[in-house]
């Protein structure tokens, strides 16, 4: 299986910070890596997929970029509600894996 | 605008079967580009992906999951199902049903309707 790891594990920001959020694969897995918002007590929701296409109706400020191995998912101008748990996942191959999860917390 | 909803017990026996179902509208599970996917959370686990079923048969599980995993559809309700035997305690999790939007090459486009999820607890 492809191991996907994020970094940091939780992040401390303010409104209208710029954050960014790296997701690392075990091996190259192409563009084919996705980002998911949760929050709490709700189902992920899909941010852009294809490393850096965003989702109809997500905000521009959330952008991705990365191919190969090395990943990225900025928010630039942090909302309010934009504080919430952000997943990678990656569907080069199967089986789909997800990262361990990125906090976005004040 | 497309909905998914699970349904199914909330508590399952350790060593017996957990069942639940996945009701789908707003888009047909007949479509060539959807797959269908459940993906469950559990605290010590965080998001596992299951496996997929698609209206033409194909269907992949999880290789740490596959002896117990079936998934099966029912396109007279528009709905999907799983089927989890011989179930531990390593099984209580969120499950999630997912709609798994594909590309003319088959290429995964991400995740992108999801179930509000339920949780099922295995109990000894």
């Amino acid at each position: 299986d492809i191991q996907m790891t994020q970094s940091p594990s939780s992040v401390s920001a303010s409104i209208g910070d710029r954050v960014t959020i790296t997701c690392r694969a075990s091996q190259a897995i192409g563009s084919w890596l996705a980002w998911y918002q949760q929050k709490p007590g709700r189902a992920p929701t899909l941010l852009i997929h294809t490393s850096s296409s965003l989702q109809s109706g997500v905000p521009s400020r959330f952008s991705g970029s990365g191919s190969g191995t090395e990943f990225t998912l900025t928010i630039s101008g942090l909302q309010a509600e934009d504080f919430s748990i952000y997943y990678c996942q990656q569907s080069n191959s199967f089986p789909w894996t997800f990262g361990q999860g990125t906090k976005v917390e004040i | 605008q497309v909905y998914l909803h699970e349904s199914g017990p909330g508590l399952v026996k350790s060593s017996e079967a957990l069942s639940l179902i996945c009701s789908v509208s707003g888009a047909s599970i007949k479509a060539d580009d959807y797959y269908w996917s459940w993906i469950r959370q559990s605290p010590g686990k965080g998001l596992e992906w299951i496996g997929y079923i698609h209206y033409s048969g194909d269907t992949y599980y999880t290789p740490s999951l596959k002896s117990q995993v079936s998934m099966s559809l029912d396109t007279s309700n528009n709905c999907f199902s799983l089927e989890l035997n011989s179930v531990t305690a390593a099984d209580t999790a969120v499950y999630f049903c997912v709609r798994d939007f594909r590309d003319e090459g088959g290429n995964s486009v991400g995740l992108d309707v999801w179930g509000q999820g339920t949780f099922v607890s295995v109990s000894s």
